[in-house]
């Protein structure tokens, strides 16, 4: 399966520190991409990393990619309160369908 | 752009009723996918559609679960009879044609089967 697998299942941190989430797969990806789920709604796209990219950034996101170690990481810097949601990485194989992860719950306390 | 639009947001039904929940994708976008999210379960792929003809359904169920995309703006994903097990939130997205675009997800069905 090229399901991804988040770490840490749940994280809590203070408003301004810095949030890390690790995503790990199985399989070879044409790509990999990051959602966040607020609670209630609907998932939202945050970022799309190609296989042959390593990092990307998009304002406090930071996302890596290694692709020998089947792995990637979402980095939120200078968290705030309205980060709080259910961050999920996705990889996409070339048959266009995305496979998700469990997702990471992140909490920012104020 | 309105988005992905679903209906209804909430569904309460008695077990063997049928239920139909309903998408409009994104104009323009030419694939479709039927997600399921549960607890236990989290996020899984029920069906896609691709140019309105389905794709892959191997995530869907049983029989008693179907989806149709008459068209390039709506679908639907029906449950004939309903069950409790069934109770979850269903969530429809879109994405323009190719691989590297993201989706855009619908605000989700929250279904309870009593």
């Amino acid at each position: 399966s090229q399901q991804g697998e988040e770490d840490p299942q749940a994280l809590s941190i203070q408003e301004g520190e810095n949030a890390t989430m690790n995503c790990s797969y199985k399989t070879s990806i044409n790509n990999l991409q990051w959602y966040r789920q607020n609670s209630g709604r609907g998932l939202v796209h945050l970022i799309l990393i190609r296989s042959n990219e390593r990092e990307k950034h998009s304002g406090r996101l930071r996302v890596t990619l290694d692709t020998s170690k089947k792995s990637s990481s979402l980095l939120i810097t200078a968290s705030r309160a309205a980060d709080t949601a259910s961050y999920f990485c996705a990889t996409g194989g070339g048959s266009e369908k995305l496979v998700f992860g469990k997702g990471t719950k992140l909490t920012v306390n104020p | 752009d309105a988005g992905v639009i679903q209906s209804p947001r909430h569904e309460v039904t008695e077990m063997g009723q049928e239920v139909t929940l309903r998408c409009k994708p994104i104009s323009g976008h030419n694939s479709l996918f039927w997600y399921r999210q549960t607890m236990m379960r989290g996020l899984e792929l029920l069906i896609y559609f691709n140019n309105n003809v389905p794709i892959d359904d191997s995530g869907m169920p049983e029989d008693r679960f179907s989806a149709k995309m008459p068209n390039a703006s709506f679908s639907t994903l029906k449950i004939q009879p309903s069950e409790p097990r069934d109770s979850a939130v269903y969530f429809c997205a879109s994405r323009p044609g190719t691989d590297n675009y993201g989706y855009t997800f619908g605000s989700g069905t929250r279904l309870t089967v009593v």
